[in-house]
């Protein structure tokens, strides 16, 4: 099955400063490639996503890019603010034998994002 | 738009006992998915329902099961609890099914005592 690794676990920035978090997948098949921010008590919330036919994709101070050769993807978010502090999971969708997911995802294990004001 | 509700939000069990969470997906959306989140696991993924069916499941022991009804709301019960059991429950709604945006719930805290 799909394995997706994130690095780094933790990450501390000034605020202004860029941040950058990276994840690998195993599963060729993989498709869709979401990233969420998880807030203390709350559900994680999409920030943004990829799909595999496009290499680059930003939303005002957040870019995520892919690389299906090396099997990557990598979040960016410029002019970071205090308020971004949070934990950020990559995800993949995970196809079974028939070409679908179904709503199935494999999440890396999050990156926890310090922003010092 | 109202987004995912789950219910609730907190729950406190023993041992051996049973539960039953709750998620009611987003208006128009038929594809519901379960995942659970713990410190050591991460989140993993239960199963997904669309259209009263399920058509997708993880790892899981069989003590793990789902349910869909024609409302698209879920539930999703867990038998003879077990202390491993206790993490944070999150369903997740997409209006497709496969590889589209998905939409989480505040999630349900279960806690086995």
């Amino acid at each position: 099955g799909e394995n997706v690794e994130q690095h780094p676990s933790t990450l501390s920035v000034q605020e202004g400063d860029s941040a950058v978090i990276k994840c690998t997948y195993s599963d060729s098949a993989s498709n869709y490639f979401p990233w969420y921010k998880q807030e203390l008590g709350k559900g994680p919330q999409l920030i943004i996503d990829i799909r595999s036919n496009v290499g680059e994709k930003k939303d005002q101070r957040i870019a995520v890019t892919l690389n299906k050769t090396a099997k990557h993807f990598s979040l960016h978010i410029t002019e970071t603010q205090p308020e971004d502090s949070a934990v950020y999971f990559c995800a993949a969708s995970s196809m079974n034998a028939g070409g679908t997911s179904y709503g199935k995802l494999t999440f890396g294990q999050g990156t926890i994002l310090t922003v010092h004001p | 738009k109202a987004g995912v509700t789950q219910t609730p939000r907190y729950l406190i069990k023993t041992r051996g006992q049973q539960v039953t969470l709750s998620c009611s997906p987003i208006s128009g959306h038929r594809s519901v998915s379960w995942y659970q989140q713990t410190p050591g696991q991460g989140l993993q993924f239960l199963f997904e329902y669309f259209s009263e069916t399920q058509r997708n499941k993880g790892n899981f022991p069989g003590r793990f099961s789902g349910r869909q009804f024609s409302n698209s709301r879920s539930e999703m019960n867990v038998s003879t609890l077990e202390l491993g059991d206790s993490a944070l429950y999150l369903c997740a709604s997409s209006f497709r099914t496969a590889n589209t945006e998905a939409f989480f719930g505040q999630g349900t805290r279960l806690t086995v005592v």
